[in-house]
């Protein structure tokens, strides 16, 4: 099956820095991408879809200036938490979008931790 | 607005029995569902799908029930094993994006 990494797997800052994550897709192109964040206990919430080339599309209540997406290629999305706080200590997913095995088939990365202190 | 909920937040299952995990949903426009097997600190994996004009989707030991009058889902797995235990979480394809469930946490015990 397709296989998506990310990097890094965990990742600790402080407060007030940036830190980027990666996303890409080893074996298959993928004009689309998806970042999500879960919090403990809690569902994966999409936060934004990242098309190769333009604009991503943020959800709604997502901070567009704090949460910069990346698409260069249609191998790799990154996503860069500007100026982290506390709060914003979560683990973070993407997925990545093929058109191979059926309708909107996304497979996930295996996911970055971050925690913010 | 939770537009695909999983009411049972974990359920209990001994080995070789039955797990059931169920998912309801608001919009009888959603057409497509999935379901998602997820381990702590790893992204989701696929399990199965079901298309809307299919009531029942069998893979080996995973079963996808669909009642499109009672937006209403469910996954069983039988027989359940040790390796079974993790998140599910279901998900409703819409046509740009996947809205998921807030997950059932299965334990299946020996």
């Amino acid at each position: 099956g397709a296989v998506v990494s990310q990097h890094p797997s965990w990742v600790i800052c402080k407060s007030g820095t940036s830190v980027k994550i990666e996303c890409r897709s080893l074996d298959f192109q993928a004009t689309t991408m998806f970042w999500y964040r879960q919090f403990p206990k809690q569902s994966l919430m999409l936060m934004a879809t990242s098309n190769e080339g333009s604009k991503a599309t943020y959800e709604q209540g997502v901070e567009k200036d704090k949460f910069l997406i990346n698409h260069a290629s249609l191998t790799l999305s990154t996503l860069t938490v500007t100026s982290a706080h506390p709060e914003d200590s979560s683990f973070y997913i993407c997925s990545a979008l093929t058109l191979e095995g059926g309708p909107n088939t996304q497979y996930f990365g295996p996911g970055t931790r971050l925690t913010v202190l | 607005d939770q537009q695909v909920k999983q009411n049972s937040p974990s359920l209990s299952v001994q080995e070789g029995r039955i797990s059931i995990l169920n998912c309801d949903y608001t919009n009888s426009m959603f057409d497509y569902f999935l379901w998602y097997k997820k381990y702590p600190a790893e992204g989701p994996t696929f399990l199965i799908s079901i298309s809307s004009i299919k009531d029942k989707n069998e893979d080996g030991r995973f079963t996808v029930f669909l009642n499109k009058s009672a937006k209403h889902l469910s996954l069983h797995i039988v027989p359940s094993q040790p390796g079974d235990s993790a998140v599910y979480f279901c998900a409703a394809d819409t046509t740009d994006k996947l809205i998921f469930g807030t997950g059932t946490r299965l334990q299946v015990f020996p």
